[in-house]
């Protein structure tokens, strides 16, 4: 089966710049994952949807970061504006049922974002 | 805030050898699972392993799991060059409810020495 697909794979802008990430999780996952890994340590997350809509976003700094699933399937995570501190590797889970015992989360290639 | 902090942060060792990750988190779980991450990729799921389980194990690999102790460990046995990578633990809390998601420690980088 297809995995989860993400694109760009990189991507370099100045700060105050705006960006968007978008994510194509494995069909029929219902749970989707948005995380920021910074240089150095593990996967923080940010977003958690099931289906169309927002689980978790506790985390997401909603000052500048928005995202949206729309349909229940394709993602994008958008940041405007940038900092500096965004600098990070943007990587997009997907999950089948997590809360009836399929809980393995499969991961994305990330997007590479560097904020100059 | 981290939940699962692995130990040792970096290992390396000769191929052939075996490698030991420990990871110790602080909340009670649902489950515990382990993810390898190569340089530049993304994350790939190992092994899982539920709360009432003690020991798993999935061809070279085997995970314990002390509820008690609230630890974890991944032994890899004869392990190659291509085990060098990052491995993270990720702790699937018990109290989310229905917000079942993962907290991920820092990770132990490994280096097997050709």
């Amino acid at each position: 089966e297809a995995g989860v697909a993400q694109s760009p794979r990189y991507k370099i802008i100045e700060k105050r710049q705006s960006v968007a990430f978008w994510c194509n999780p494995i069909s029929g996952h219902a749970t989707l994952y948005w995380y920021q890994q910074i240089l150095g340590q593990g996967p923080k997350l940010l977003i958690q949807f099931q289906n169309n809509g927002v689980v978790d976003d506790s985390q997401l700094p909603k000052d500048r970061f928005s995202a949206e699933r729309l349909k229940g399937v394709d993602s994008t995570l958008k940041i405007q504006p940038a900092k500096l501190e965004d600098s990070a590797v943007y990587l997009c889970a997907s999950s089948l049922a997590p809360d009836r015992g399929r809980e393995t989360q499969y991961f994305g290639p990330g997007t590479r974002l560097l904020v100059l | 805030s981290q939940q699962g902090e692995e130990d040792p942060q970096a290992l390396s060792i000769q191929e052939g050898e075996n490698a030991t990750m420990n990871c110790s988190y602080k909340t009670s779980i649902n489950n515990l699972q382990w993810y390898r991450q190569n340089s530049g990729r993304g994350l790939v799921h190992l092994i899982l392993i539920r709360s009432n389980e003690r020991e798993k194990h999935s061809g070279r690999l085997r995970v314990t799991l002390d509820t008690s102790k609230k630890s974890s460990s991944l032994l890899i046995t004869a392990s190659r060059a291509a085990d060098t990578a990052s491995y993270f633990c990720a702790t699937d809390p018990l109290a989310r409810g229905s917000a079942r998601q993962l907290t991920f420690g820092s990770g132990t980088q490994l280096t097997v020495l050709p």
